[in-house]
């Protein structure tokens, strides 16, 4: 079936220090691809999606990169900042529904 | 632009009671998802409304029910509640069912059940 994996957290990193978090996905054909993200106390946001293969999504100095070949939508960024501290769920669109992976919480320390 | 509100935002049931949770989609959205999302875990797919019809649903079984308004509005109702019901139920409403308006969720903050 379809589904996402996301590397488990928590990752706690210093400011300014680069980030990834690995994200790799099962599903047949060609899913769009997200990261949401999740402050404490409010609703999951939409940092960015790519809809096809190679199609790179960037907001706020987050970058993704859909690949094909790897399965694979990385989130990256390179400098964080105390206020990236969230958690960051890696998603897939199929059939029109939404399917989320698990979440990694990210912790910046000043 | 308003965004997605939900109410209440916490409550407390005891188990086999039944539970109404409430959504105001964002203006000019016309779809609506339920989502529940248990402590640690991803958002979870419940259903889906579009046009005052569920077009879609998760693993989950009867007890969890739901309707749309013709204002999109939407509420979420669970019967018989179970300890395993304590979760954030999310509510995300979209344009359409498909292509690219469909594939950008609004979320609102959620609503926290806890089931004693």
């Amino acid at each position: 079936g379809n589904s996402v994996t996301q590397m488990e957290g928590p990752v706690t990193l210093s400011e300014e220090a680069f980030l990834t978090i690995n994200c790799t996905y099962t599903a047949t054909g060609y899913p769009s691809l997200f990261w949401y993200v999740q402050y404490p106390g409010e609703g999951l946001q939409l940092l960015l999606k790519a809809t096809k293969a190679d199609d790179k999504g960037s907001n706020k100095g987050f970058e993704a990169t859909y690949r094909k070949e790897t399965t694979s939508f990385h989130l990256e960024k390179g400098s964080v900042q105390v206020s990236d501290s969230a958690v960051y769920f890696c998603a897939l669109n199929r059939d029109d529904k939404i399917i989320f992976g698990k979440g990694t919480r990210l912790h910046i320390l000043p | 632009e308003t965004g997605v509100t939900q109410s209440p935002t916490h409550l407390i049931k005891t188990r086999g009671q039944q539970v109404t949770l409430r959504c105001s989609s964002q203006s000019g959205h016309n779809t609506v998802s339920w989502y529940q999302q248990a402590l640690g875990q991803g958002p979870q797919f419940i259903f889906q409304y579009y046009r005052e019809e569920e077009n879609g649903r998760g693993n989950f079984p009867p007890r969890f029910s739901g309707l749309q308004f013709p204002n999109y509005s939407s509420e979420l109702n669970v019967n018989a509640l179970e300890l395993d019901d304590s979760a954030l139920y999310l509510c995300a409403s979209s344009l359409g069912t498909s292509g690219s308006g469909a594939n950008v969720l609004t979320f609102g903050a959620g609503s926290r059940l806890t089931v004693l």
